[in-house]
């Protein structure tokens, strides 16, 4: 039974280019969830999505960032011209319905920004 | 709102030693407590959890007890390993409730020398 899959693990872009990364939530699970891990900070609750709708995205900057969870395929968190400050490690997670208490993460994603 | 603090890392001991891993937190309403482990190479998983005041949480001989009175849930050991090297993440949120609630700490990397 795979876990929460990310893709890429490692990921260089330029200031100015776009970063697309990949988060394939546990089979069965319906809700993905995206967090930012800066440098020597917690995990910050970015975006919670369901199959095809974003349900709190009150931790998304409100501009550059967005992201979407189709009904087929990964769900994708894109950030459009990407600043140095964007290096993170973002991670995602996913869980079934019942919430919290099942909460499954990814090995995330680590963007670093030249 | 709610906030968790916990102690700042590196945390370095020797194999067989004593663990303790300060975490204090403010909070509104009863929240359930948590801690989370990161291994080297992968993504947050549940170490333990403790939903009410006075419970305590326990896994892979790991322990930690809510306590209402200090606002604490101190993650303990009482005899490392070299395996148990890893990032520790104190969290607080709803338990049954959208993840997008859930407040981590900053982290506390140990490393167990042999």
């Amino acid at each position: 039974n795979a876990g929460v899959m990310q893709n890429p693990r490692h990921l260089v872009r330029r200031r100015g280019q776009e970063a697309r990364l990949r988060c394939s939530p546990m089979k069965g699970h319906s809700h993905v969830y995206w967090y930012r891990q800066l440098p020597e900070e917690g995990l910050k609750f970015m975006v919670y999505l369901q199959k095809e709708n974003i349900i709190d995205e009150s931790g998304m900057p409100k501009e550059r960032f967005s992201a979407e969870f189709p009904k087929e395929g990964p769900s994708i968190l894109r950030i459009q011209q990407v600043v140095r400050g964007d290096s993170a490690a973002y991670f995602c997670a996913s869980s079934p319905p019942s919430g919290s208490e099942k909460l499954f993460f990814g090995s995330g994603t680590q963007l670093s920004v030249l | 709102g709610n906030s968790v603090t916990q102690m700042e890392g590196p945390v370095t001991l020797s194999e067989e030693a004593f663990l303790t891993i300060n975490c204090t937190y403010t909070a509104t309403g009863y929240p359930s407590l948590f801690w989370y482990v990161q291994y080297p190479g992968e993504g947050l998983q549940l170490l333990l959890k403790a939903t009410k005041a006075d419970d305590k949480g326990s896994n892979k001989g790991f322990e930690a007890t809510y306590r209402k009175e200090t606002t604490s849930f101190h993650l303990e050991k009482g005899s490392v390993q070299v395996s148990d090297s890893a990032v520790y993440f104190c969290a607080l949120g709803p338990l049954y409730s959208s993840a997008s609630k859930i407040i981590f700490g900053s982290g506390t990397r140990l490393s167990i020398r042999p």
